[in-house]
């Protein structure tokens, strides 16, 4: 079945320290998303990319970076720079411009 | 700066008790409306796109209708395994989009 697979489901990060989360896609989709959920909030978006070795900073790009080798690939990295990471982060893909945004089942990542 | 505001926050339902959703929406030159549907600790999963004003989309117990200055999501008959956050959001630039806060909907058997 194709889809968007985030990896781990669960993450925990010690003070200081640069963690990885996993997305990849199945899809052949262009464009891939990164958002932050937090408890009663809509999603904000992190970073976006809409084609393989291009990416640009969304609206809470501080202290998250991000890679495009690959089509069907996109990791995030919270970096020690993110004084707040506690959240739900959630990735996205989707095939074209107007076309709906496509989601994995997201990565809840706490602060040890 | 672009906005997205839905309500209410939270809405309970005896099942078979029909009610709207609303999504009001400060965007310029909006592309199109999008509403998905959240279970807890899922992604959301898509449901409709709006183009325009006088649009309509449905499927099954759910219609989506869009005005100028805001969208319903208008739920016919709801059953428990309806429950759940719904999210809409506003596209108006490429292909990014603006997010409401979601509504929890919870529909009592």
């Amino acid at each position: 079945d194709g889809g968007i697979t985030q990896s781990p489901k669960y993450l925990f990060r010690k003070e200081g320290q640069n963690v990885t989360l996993s997305c990849e896609q199945n899809l052949n989709h262009d464009a891939m998303y990164w958002y932050r959920q937090d408890p009663g909030q809509g999603l904000r978006l992190i970073y976006y990319s809409q084609i393989v070795n291009d990416f640009q900073k969304g609206d809470i790009a501080e202290g998250y970076s991000v890679s495009r080798e690959k089509k069907e690939s996109f990791p995030l990295t919270v970096t020690s720079a993110q004084k707040n990471p506690t959240a739900f982060y959630l990735c996205a893909s989707s095939i074209g411009d107007l076309q709906p945004q496509h989601f994995g089942d997201g990565t809840r990542l706490s602060i040890l | 700066e672009d906005q997205v505001t839905q309500s209410p926050e939270a809405l309970r339902l005896q099942e078979g008790e029909s009610s709207s959703l609303n999504c009001s929406y400060t965007v310029s030159g909006l592309r199109g409306l999008f509403w998905y549907r959240q279970d807890p600790g899922k992604g959301p999963e898509f449901l409709f796109t709006l183009y325009s004003a006088g649009e309509e989309k449905e499927k099954e117990r759910l219609k989506a209708t869009l005005t100028k200055k805001e969208s319903f999501l208008h739920i016919t008959a709801p059953k428990p395994e309806d429950s759940a956050t719904y999210l809409c959001a506003a596209n108006n630039a490429g292909n990014m989009l603006t997010f409401g806060g979601g509504t929890r909907l919870m529909v009592k058997p």
